[in-house]
């Protein structure tokens, strides 16, 4: 069965770290991109950014509201991804999903993690 | 960055009638390779988002056949027949085209 399992989220107060994991199972990790997405409490869905996968040197790209503060990292011997936040603010509240996109080809963002909870507040 | 916008942002439906949701993006989709980067999502009520559609018309993995994909360049359609219970929720189209990838604000669907 193909799986991702987030974990990490938390409170955390505004101005700190947080680091989330995501661990896969189920396929070969390290074909693919792998994707954090965000989702604000009664918000829309948001990109937060990606790490490409070997064949594409394992370049991330990041949306403009995160960039500078977030970092994403994998380690494909530990099939796991990771969102490392610093300098968090209370509009980083939001769900935190772990997400499977390109392949060898694109098929779509076609697996999902259950998503981690972060909350930013004082 | 591409922007994604969505019509109408809610749509109450009857059951056994059809639904469509319309997307639009400020650039085209359309890559040399010939495909449209545009794909669509559904939130269920409680649950993770689930792929629908990937490259505008491409159903996924356990799709039923009476949800559809189409449309080309900056405009898209989501189609849904004989609307089921099961069918509530948020759909969102999406553009991975190019980074930063953005979503439409998301059409709530509710049964009537």
């Amino acid at each position: 069965e193909v799986l991702l399992v987030e974990s990490g989220g938390g409170l955390v107060q505004p101005g700190g770290s947080l680091r989330l994991s995501c661990a896969a199972s189920g396929f070969t990790f390290s074909d693919y991109y792998m994707d954090w997405v965000r989702q604000a409490p009664g918000k829309g869905l948001e990109w937060v950014g990606h790490a490409r996968n070997k064949a594409n040197s394992y370049t991330t790209r990041y949306a403009a509201s995160v960039k500078g503060r977030f970092i994403i990292s994998r380690d494909d011997s530990k099939n796991s991804l990771y969102l490392q936040m610093d300098s968090l603010k209370t509009e980083d509240t939001a769900v935190y999903f772990c997400v499977r996109s390109v392949g060898t080809y694109y098929y779509g963002m076609d697996v999902w993690g259950q998503g981690t909870t972060v909350t930013v507040s004082s | 960055d591409i922007v994604m916008t969505q019509s109408p942002l809610s749509l109450p439906v009857t059951p056994g009638e059809s639904a469509s949701i319309s997307c639009r993006s400020s650039q085209s989709l359309l890559q040399s390779s010939g495909y449209n980067y545009l794909d669509w999502y559904v939130q269920r009520p409680g649950q993770s988002p689930q792929l629908l559609i990937y490259l505008a018309s491409n159903r996924a993995s356990g799709v039923p056949d009476r949800v559809s994909g189409s449309g080309s360049g900056t405009d898209f359609t989501l189609r849904i027949s004989r609307v089921e219970a099961e069918d509530v929720g948020v759909y969102y189209c999406m553009q991975p085209l190019q980074t930063p990838w953005t979503f439409g604000p998301g059409t709530r669907v509710e049964i009537k």
